[in-house]
């Protein structure tokens, strides 16, 4: 399978800054990339999909002003925290789907970036 | 909107008991289910498929489109399951494309001794 790198696991910045976080496929090509969030004791949401070479598809209720997502190679996504707040808090994750054909197309994961604002 | 629900929080049996994680989802349309596994301190990985109807670690899970769940299901409980599963929800009015999926909130599986 796939084999997804994301940095940093974690991160600790002031409210107001700004934070980078890279997923990268190691070992696969990947046109699309998928970017979660997950707050404590509740389940994984998409925020975004992330496609190469053009504009990331956003979820409704996440603001593509403050999460912006840049795919500009089939190896690299960010997803950059634009003016941080505490209630930014969370963790994320990215996923690469792999697969010729919707039969056999899996996602597979990184290990996750825990942010916290102070 | 779809929807994926998992009622239990937590699901502790015995080693050797049978295990049943339930899931139920809500969507309209004709979705592919996965089941999601987290083992400590790991990432999160791809468990099972319902298109595959595949058996993964002696794990099954069947598509019950009357009552819309997907239920996880092993005979026998070994201390190795012990994780957090994901019950996963992906469109598929096409029948083609990379979606996302829509997660339930998760069961913490712990196979006691």
């Amino acid at each position: 399978g796939a084999v997804v790198s994301q940095h940093p696991s974690w991160v600790i910045c002031k409210s107001g800054t700004s934070v980078k976080i890279e997923c990268r496929s190691l070992d696969f090509q990947a046109t699309t990339m998928f970017w979660y969030r997950q707050f404590p004791k509740q389940s994984l949401m998409l925020m975004a999909t992330s496609n190469e070479g053009s504009k990331a598809t956003y979820e409704q209720g996440v603001e593509k002003d403050k999460f912006l997502i840049n795919h500009a190679s089939l190896t690299l996504s960010t997803l950059t925290v634009t003016s941080a707040h505490p209630e930014d808090s969370s963790f994320y994750i990215c996923s690469v789907a792999q697969g010729a054909s919707l039969a056999n197309e899996k996602l597979f994961f990184g290990s996750g970036t825990q942010l916290s604002v102070l | 909107a779809q929807r994926v629900t998992q009622p239990e929080k937590l699901l502790s049996v015995f080693k050797g008991a049978p295990v049943e994680l339930k899931c139920n989802y809500s969507y309209s349309g004709s979705p592919e289910l996965f089941w999601y596994v987290q083992y400590s301190r790991q990432r999160l990985q791809l468990l099972l498929r319902h298109i595959s109807r595949e058996s993964i670690k002696g794990f099954t899970a069947d598509l019950n489109k009357g009552e819309t769940s997907f239920h996880l299901k092993k005979p026998f409980a070994q201390e190795e399951d012990s994780a957090m599963y994901y019950c996963a929800l992906k469109e598929r009015p096409g029948g083609g494309g990379a979606d996302g999926l829509t997660f339930g909130k998760g069961t913490h599986l712990i196979i006691q001794p």
